[in-house]
């Protein structure tokens, strides 16, 4: 396996509400970075945190927001929840530096009703 | 113009036969290309990056053809294990990873 782990795996949320998804990232990784997948789509770009600090970000709203701590690991938080944001969210691990290969966790599945 | 496109498929192929998907990408900058594997349910695994100069894994060859930007794999002797939904992935050289939606194979017995 990848050595990233993301929690909760599976998660159902009103219309409103607040969720903050976590990942822990593979050892020796210091890069975070987030997707969302919705059902027949390939994966989002959210946005990427490399030392604490994120340094880019896709085409989602401020209402989607993160950290990465001390050891890496890292937490989204989507506040205002819309129904369209029912998705598998996935967390991607990789070393620094661009073009390295980026290894994901087994996702966390996310209903909102 | 989508910055990475793929055949969505599905593409119902025999067990045993050769199977080819392509991949266009818009940026002409790209630096970077993967192909990576995802199972229903499941988050995607990497099958194999893909070198200029084309790399080979077992029954899997990846190519990449810079001048009319697009990227191939090539499966050859499919097996029914080789049934997923394949991911095009490029990187511009920033943060960014760019995904395709995925081409379906399924291979039938």
């Amino acid at each position: 396996e990848t050595g990233v782990t993301q929690s909760p795996t599976h998660l159902i949320k009103t219309r409103g509400q607040q969720v903050t998804l976590r990942c822990s990232s593979q050892s020796g990784h210091n890069t975070v970075s987030w997707y969302q997948q919705a059902l027949g789509q390939g994966p989002q770009f959210i946005f990427q945190y490399y030392r604490e600090e994120e340094n880019g970000r896709g085409n989602f709203p401020p209402r989607f927001s993160g950290l990465q701590f001390p050891n890496y690991s890292s937490e989204l938080n989507v506040n205002a929840l819309e129904l369209e944001d029912s998705a598998l969210y996935l967390c991607a691990s990789s070393v620094g530096g661009t073009g390295n290969t980026i290894y994901f966790g087994e996702g966390s599945w996310l209903t909102v009703v | 113009r989508k910055e990475v496109e793929q055949d969505p498929g599905p593409f119902n192929v025999p067990e045993g036969a050769t199977v080819a998907f392509n991949c266009t990408y818009s940026n002409s900058a790209s630096q970077s290309f993967f192909w990576y594997r995802q199972d229903c349910r499941k988050e995607p695994k990497l099958l194999m990056s893909v070198y200029s100069s084309g790399n080979e894994d077992g029954r899997f060859t990846a190519q990449l053809n810079r001048a009319s930007q697009y990227i191939s794999l090539l499966i050859r002797d499919s097996k029914l294990s080789d049934s997923a939904t394949y991911l095009c992935v490029v990187n511009g050289g920033t943060y960014k990873y760019i995904f395709g939606t995925g081409t379906r194979l399924k291979v039938l017995a």
